[in-house]
């Protein structure tokens, strides 16, 4: 049973350009989470995603950042015209639906953004 | 900001204990414990979580006080695989389904061997 994917692992982005990062929930899991990690710091929450619907974004910038999770495919986190203070590790994490969820999150690798 | 306070580091000698403590004086009755942990430039991985009562799986146990106002996380018998920044976080499971979770610094431990 595989775990949460995320790719790219590691992103390289000139200041100006697009970054997408992809994320695969756990199978059998309806609900998406992403979560930024600055360097020496915690996870800050950025938005919680269901199939076709975004729940909760109040942790998303309100400019050049938004999240998808369609129907068919992965989760899509997509920063455009980044600058140097979006690189950092993107973590995408999931749970299941009901009764099945008692809280916890599964996490994948994280994508690492570098913003030269 | 985090709703519990850790030590920033820790130290521990491989095989003994390491006992990690949390502060969530400011816990609601809804909410649980949970523990993650985060081993370098991985993702976080769950250990284990509480509400009242102590708790124990393959990985560590989970001692809650009575009061609910901390809790200790033990690692019985820690190895090197063990090093990791270790997160406490306070939640109420059943709000909804949003993980919102808020995450402090953690405790950085270190097993020494």
């Amino acid at each position: 049973n595989a775990g949460v994917m995320q790719n790219p692992r590691h992103l390289v982005r000139r200041r100006g350009q697009e970054a997408r990062l992809r994320c695969s929930p756990m199978k059998g899991h309806s609900h998406v989470y992403w979560y930024r990690q600055l360097p020496e710091e915690g996870l800050k929450f950025m938005v919680y995603l269901q199939k076709e619907n975004i729940i909760d974004e109040s942790g998303m910038p309100k400019e050049r950042f938004s999240a998808e999770f369609p129907k068919e495919g992965p989760s899509i986190l997509r920063i455009q015209q980044v600058v140097r203070g979006d690189s950092a590790a993107y973590f995408c994490a999931s749970s299941p639906p009901g009764p099945r969820n008692t809280g916890e999150l599964f996490f994948g690798e994280g994508s690492r953004l570098t913003v030269l | 900001d985090a709703k519990t306070t850790q030590p920033p580091s820790m130290d521990c000698a491989e095989g003994r204990a390491a006992n990690l403590p949390c502060n969530h004086s400011t816990i609601s009755g809804n909410e649980y414990v949970y523990w993650y942990r985060q081993i370098h430039s991985q993702g976080p991985q769950y250990i284990i979580h509480g509400l009242k009562n102590n708790e124990t799986n393959e990985m560590a146990s989970l001692i809650i006080t009575e009061d609910r106002k901390s809790s200790t996380l033990i690692l019985p018998h820690a190895t090197l695989r063990d090093t990791a920044v270790y997160y406490c976080i306070s939640h109420d499971p059943n709000a909804g389904n949003n993980r919102k979770l808020i995450w402090g610094l953690g405790t950085s431990l270190a097993v020494n061997p």
